[in-house]
């Protein structure tokens, strides 16, 4: 099985700021990793995916996440946020056998501040 | 620009009446997958299927839930009877087993 983990329900930030999401995983497999963001009474809009191969992997909307294997970390950075970047941000993995399914975290509620 | 559609968005109801949710993939997915989004819960798959066949329901009560796609075109969420613990937002999302995944916007329900 596997799980995520988003250390911090929220973060407030002043707009133009960099701003680093942290996210961490456990499994017992290898597993591909992903980041949604979900703006206010929207669906998820997938952000960045790490499948394999560079570990730094760039994004929408100017969103980078650093895949880091020994610390099963994946946390997702930006260097100058803007107030519409204020959002709901979900990690999530698949594992690359096995049950298929998207397993998310907690979220992490961005909340950029002019 | 293709995009997963739901219906209907809202969707208020009293206890035990039955509830269908409707989404439509984007055409060429071959994986559909059903998600619920709770204040307490979080996001938690609830079933999933591939080309139209069942794959995994575990996460869905089996008693009240049943998840169907009758076409290529079309997958189903239903309820029957619904509780008001059933209040929440189903997203229902396509892709493949993989990559990613492309949700929808929702179908908000309100069970009373």
């Amino acid at each position: 099985a596997q799980s995520v983990t988003q250390l911090d329900s929220q973060v407030p930030v002043f707009e133009e700021a960099p701003v680093e999401l942290r996210c961490n995983y456990s499994s017992s497999v290898s597993v591909y990793l992903f980041w949604y963001v979900q703006y206010p009474n929207q669906g998820l809009q997938l952000l960045l995916k790490y499948l394999s191969g560079s570990t730094l992997v760039k994004g929408i909307n100017g969103f980078e996440a650093e895949f880091n294997k020994s610390q099963t970390s994946f946390h997702l950075r930006k260097p100058s946020v803007h107030i519409s970047d204020t959002a709901e941000y979900f990690c999530a993995v698949i594992p690359d056998t096995g049950r298929r399914a998207l397993t998310f975290g907690s979220g992490t509620r961005l909340q950029v501040q002019p | 620009d293709a995009r997963v559609t739901q219906t209907p968005r809202h969707k208020v109801t009293e206890m035990g009446q039955e509830v269908t949710m409707r989404c439509q993939p984007i055409l060429g997915h071959n994986t559909v997958f059903w998600y619920r989004q709770t204040m307490m819960q979080g996001l938690e798959l609830l079933a999933y299927f591939r080309n139209r066949a069942p794959l995994d329901d575990s996460g869905m009560p089996k008693d009240r839930f049943s998840a169907e796609m009758p076409d290529a075109t079309l997958a189903t969420l239903k309820i029957q009877p619904s509780e008001p613990r059933d209040s929440a937002v189903y997203f229902c999302a396509s892709g493949f087993l993989k990559g990613e995944q492309y949700f929808g916007p929702g179908t908000r329900l309100t069970v009373t």
